[in-house]
């Protein structure tokens, strides 16, 4: 089955500064990469995500992008904010037409946004 | 709109008793997810259910099931609980499939003592 490795575990920034996490996965198959943000006790939020037929989605100060060929993608926050702090998680699916398969994650990073 | 629910939110179980846990889609989603988080293991697929019917399994043992009615909720079983099965168990819905915008409600956290 599919595998996610996300690095890193914790990233602590600078308020101001970029922040960036990686993921890789091992299933060529997958085709779908949707990034989600966690907040103390509550549940995941989608934030943005990408499909395997373009390299680069962009949504404010958040972007994704994508490299089928190395197997990994990258979640990048530009100008980051306190409210950014948070737990960050990566996940890979593969969407077919009449297919349900879940959504495989990878651990998590916890983002740490210094003022 | 209102969001994802699940009931209830904290849930406190001794070893080989059962649970169900209960899950309110978002209005109009069919497709109904569940996952398990756990500090060590991260967030995990366990199944989902669309139109009353379960269309995957993540790799989780029997134990572990759930059914959706024809109003879409869902819920999820598992029997003769273990220590092991302490966890964070999320509900996600969606119109149709996963891979479209998932919501996730905020959670039922079990402890199994």
């Amino acid at each position: 089955g599919e595998n996610v490795e996300q690095h890193p575990s914790t990233l602590s920034v600078q308020e101001g500064d970029s922040a960036v996490i990686k993921c890789t996965y091992s299933d060529s198959a997958s085709n779908y990469f949707p990034w989600y943000k966690q907040e103390l006790g509550k549940g995941p939020q989608l934030i943005i995500d990408i499909r395997s037929n373009v390299g680069e989605k962009k949504d404010q100060r958040i972007a994704v992008t994508l490299n089928k060929t190395a197997k990994h993608f990258s979640l990048h926050i530009t100008e980051t904010q306190p409210e950014d702090s948070a737990v960050y998680f990566c996940a890979a699916s593969i969407e077919s037409g009449g297919g349900a398969d879940g959504l495989t994650f990878g651990k998590g990073t916890h983002l740490i946004i210094q003022p | 709109k209102a969001g994802v629910t699940q009931t209830p939110r904290y849930l406190i179980k001794t070893r080989g008793q059962q649970v169900t846990l209960s899950c309110s889609p978002i209005s109009g989603h069919r497709s109904v997810s569940w996952y398990q988080q756990t500090p060590g293991q991260g967030l995990q697929f366990l199944f989902e259910y669309f139109s009353e019917t379960q269309r995957n399994k993540g790799n989780f043992p029997g134990r572990f099931s759930g059914r959706q009615f024809s109003n879409s909720r869902s819920e999820m079983n598992v029997s003769t609980l273990e220590l092991g099965d302490s966890a964070l168990y999320l509900c996600a819905s969606s119109l149709s499939r996963p891979q479209e915008t998932q919501y996730f409600g905020p959670g039922t956290r079990l402890l199994v003592l």
